[in-house]
């Protein structure tokens, strides 16, 4: 079946930019997403990305794809103390598929 | 835009009784609403796919006579927990489907806390 993995955990201070990485194993993946969940809250989509593209941005976002490796990645220019959350990626099979599988969920942590 | 409630937010119920949690598309009609399930600290493990009209598909691993799940308009799913069990006790959320022109888009409720004594 599919795997979508995370690193746990990540740090960094207000002002620096944070990257998510994820990697995923499914080769049919249509669609990628990156959500965020805040505590005790459901889930706000942040973006995504289709597998024909390489890379898209959204005002601090960037998302790049390297599909040859299943890799995606999350980058936040100038983190700020409100993007502290867990960031799941997910993806979704291809043909139209719509079914997510999410990843384990990175959580970032903003420091002063 | 693409708004999806959840009822109620958090609910606490006695072993052996049932929960139903509804799931709304409040500006949007959804053929396509979906539930996982959340423990602490871990990712969402999708339950069931609910679609309007039809009976719910349920991932392998879930029993469909426990979670019983019910699409009975283009924007509301229900999901009922029977006969709760202190196991039963987690995050539930629902998602709604949206197609956006080449894309599929899942908006996500705020999600419902179970807890079963």
């Amino acid at each position: 079946g599919e795997d979508v993995e995370q690193s746990l955990f990540l740090s960094v201070r207000e002002g620096d930019s944070s990257v998510i990485n994820c990697t995923y194993t499914d080769s049919s993946s249509t669609y990628l997403y990156w959500y965020k969940q805040e505590p005790g809250a459901g889930l706000q989509l942040l973006t995504y990305i289709f597998s024909n593209m390489d890379m898209k941005q959204d005002q601090r976002l960037t998302v790049l794809l390297n599909k040859k490796d299943k890799h995606l990645s999350l980058r936040i220019a100038d983190t700020q103390t409100g993007d502290s959350a867990i960031y799941f990626c997910a993806e979704s099979p291809g043909g139209g598929g719509n079914k997510l599988t999410f990843g384990t969920g990175t959580q970032l942590k903003v420091e002063l | 835009g693409a708004v999806v409630s959840q009822h109620p937010s958090w609910v606490i119920c006695k072993s052996g009784t049932s929960v139903k949690i509804e799931c709304r598309s409040l500006d949007f009609q959804a053929t396509t609403m979906f539930w996982y399930r959340q423990f602490p600290k871990q990712s969402l493990m999708l339950m069931a796919t609910s679609n309007e009209g039809s009976k719910a598909t349920y991932e392998q691993g879930v029993e469909k006579d426990k979670f019983l799940i019910n699409h009975a308009s283009l924007t509301l799913s229900t999901l009922t927990v029977t006969s709760a069990h202190p196991e039963d006790s987690s995050f539930y959320i629902c998602s709604a489907m949206i197609r956006d022109r080449d894309s599929y888009e899942q908006y996500f409720g705020p999600g419902t806390r179970l807890t079963v004594t």
